[in-house]
């Protein structure tokens, strides 16, 4: 596979449930980054590894709880959440976190009933 | 206060037909990247422009080109030869510093262009 790919590309969760996004970038990139999109709301960064260490935690609640255990993949680990953390969370990478552009994967549309 | 402003929910252009999009941003760093993002219905952001803030000259992908206009902190995307595939979200984002070597990218609201043949 080549790219940014993201799995599940749609998750439906309870209030209660424990569940993790996955992502994993083909590209030999450094940084790798989570965003949440909302409607009608601008993409809002959520966390940024580079190479494997934390750099950006945008003051996001503790029931998202990344990981990045090596540059190539990056975890969303997700509990307890509310129906408002419903989204679009995106994934993306770049050559590191100082580089122009960046990769994004197709996104998990997350729905929490 | 917005730091990217798209003032244009949605436009309209006939295929073969240019259209530009309008990005505003708001910055005191000297130094910031400019970068424009497509999202197809299928929700993948695809980049397509980057402009750094001390570029000299537009920055210019196939059909795309960048109207870096600094002193009034605009950066419009153009696209040419419109086609039906251009249909999709246009986002505008600025990378600017965040102190200690770090950088945030932010992004616009984004404005919805849809192609009609």
């Amino acid at each position: 596979e080549t790219g940014v790919t993201q799995t599940p590309r749609h998750l439906v969760m309870g209030m209660t449930n424990k569940k993790s996004l996955k992502c994993e970038q083909h590209l030999g990139h450094n940084a790798m980054y989570w965003y949440k999109q909302s409607a009608k709301k601008p993409l809002e960064l959520m966390f940024v590894y580079n190479f494997k260490e934390q750099t950006e935690n945008n003051s996001v609640p503790s029931r998202f709880s990344p990981e990045c255990p090596n540059s190539s993949h990056l975890f969303l680990h997700l509990h307890t959440l509310q129906p408002e953390d419903s989204a679009l969370y995106l994934c993306a990478s770049s050559q590191d976190h100082t580089r122009y552009e960046q990769y994004f994967g197709p996104g998990t549309r997350l729905t929490v009933t | 206060a917005q730091k990217i402003t798209q003032t244009q929910p949605g436009m309209f252009v006939q295929e073969k037909e240019a259209v530009t999009l309008d990005c505003t941003y708001d910055t005191s760093d000297q130094s910031y990247g400019l970068f424009w993002y497509k999202q197809p219905s299928s929700g993948e952001m695809i980049f397509l422009i980057y402009q750094g803030s001390y570029d000299e000259q537009n920055a210019t992908e196939g059909r795309y080109s960048l109207n870096f206009q600094k002193a009034r902190k605009s950066a419009n995307l153009v696209i040419s030869a419109s086609q039906l595939g251009d249909s999709a979200m246009y986002f505008c984002a600025m990378r600017e510093g965040h102190g200690s070597g770090t950088y945030k990218y932010i992004f616009g609201t984004g404005t919805r262009l849809k192609v009609l043949a």
